[in-house]
């Protein structure tokens, strides 16, 4: 069966320190994409990548970096978290180029304290 | 920029009612795709249809069915005799790669209760 694994399903930080969230993907998928979900606001699109070391910027890109070394692992980073990033976050992964539906992973919920 | 507007934020339901979940889109490529994603309490979403934007035929798969309407650009979902096991937050969402790659937009979900 197909996984989008992500490291934590809790995670809580303090304000100022540098967070990392993992994403893991089995299925030899080109694209992966991180999203956060607030109420009322959706999944808002963070960064995408369609390829290893490849990233473009989505919707919310401020206060985000990311990294993708390898084709299945894309991890979104926090440089210095600050309690607004508070939220839950959503991996996912597609295949090509075609508009493929996402596999989503079962989200982190980080709290920055 | 693409856009994606459910309007609906909460539906409550009786069971075995009928319930239709309203979506509208905004974009500037020709090409594009539509989905609706489904988020049960367990908070995994699942993926329920794919259209483009060259096939307007609606699509029955059980109880779903979806309705595509280019020239109001909406693709509106309808449970037929709603159950308990649908209640969910529910999801639009739009895809393109005119950039070349491709970029998903979602809604911001509707949340169905269906009341036993």
């Amino acid at each position: 069966d197909v996984k989008v694994t992500q490291s934590s399903r809790y995670l809580v930080k303090r304000t100022g320190e540098k967070v990392f969230l993992e994403c893991v993907q089995d299925m030899d998928h080109e694209n992966m994409f991180w999203y956060r979900q607030d109420p009322g606001l959706g999944l808002r699109l963070i960064y995408f990548s369609y390829d290893v070391k490849m990233k473009e910027k989505g919707d919310i890109p401020e206060g985000y970096s990311v990294s993708r070394e390898k084709k299945e692992r894309f991890s979104l980073i926090l440089e210095s978290a600050s309690t607004n990033q508070t939220s839950m976050y959503l991996c996912a992964s597609s295949w090509g180029t075609d508009n493929e539906k996402l596999f989503f992973g079962s989200g982190t919920q980080l709290s920055v304290l | 920029a693409q856009k994606v507007t459910q309007a609906q934020t909460e539906i409550s339901v009786v069971e075995k009612e009928d319930v239709t979940l309203d979506c509208v889109y905004e974009t500037r490529d020709t090409t594009y795709y539509l989905f609706w994603y489904k988020q049960p309490p367990s908070g995994e979403l699942v993926f329920l249809i794919r259209r483009n934007s060259f096939d307007e035929q609606n699509e029955i798969s059980g109880r779903y069915s979806w309705n595509f309407q280019k020239s109001t650009s909406s693709f509106n979902f309808t449970i037929t005799a709603s159950q308990v096991v649908d209640s969910a937050v529910y999801f639009c969402a739009l895809s393109s790669n005119s950039g070349g790659y491709q970029k998903v937009t979602f809604g911001t979900g509707t949340k169905l209760q269906v009341i036993p």
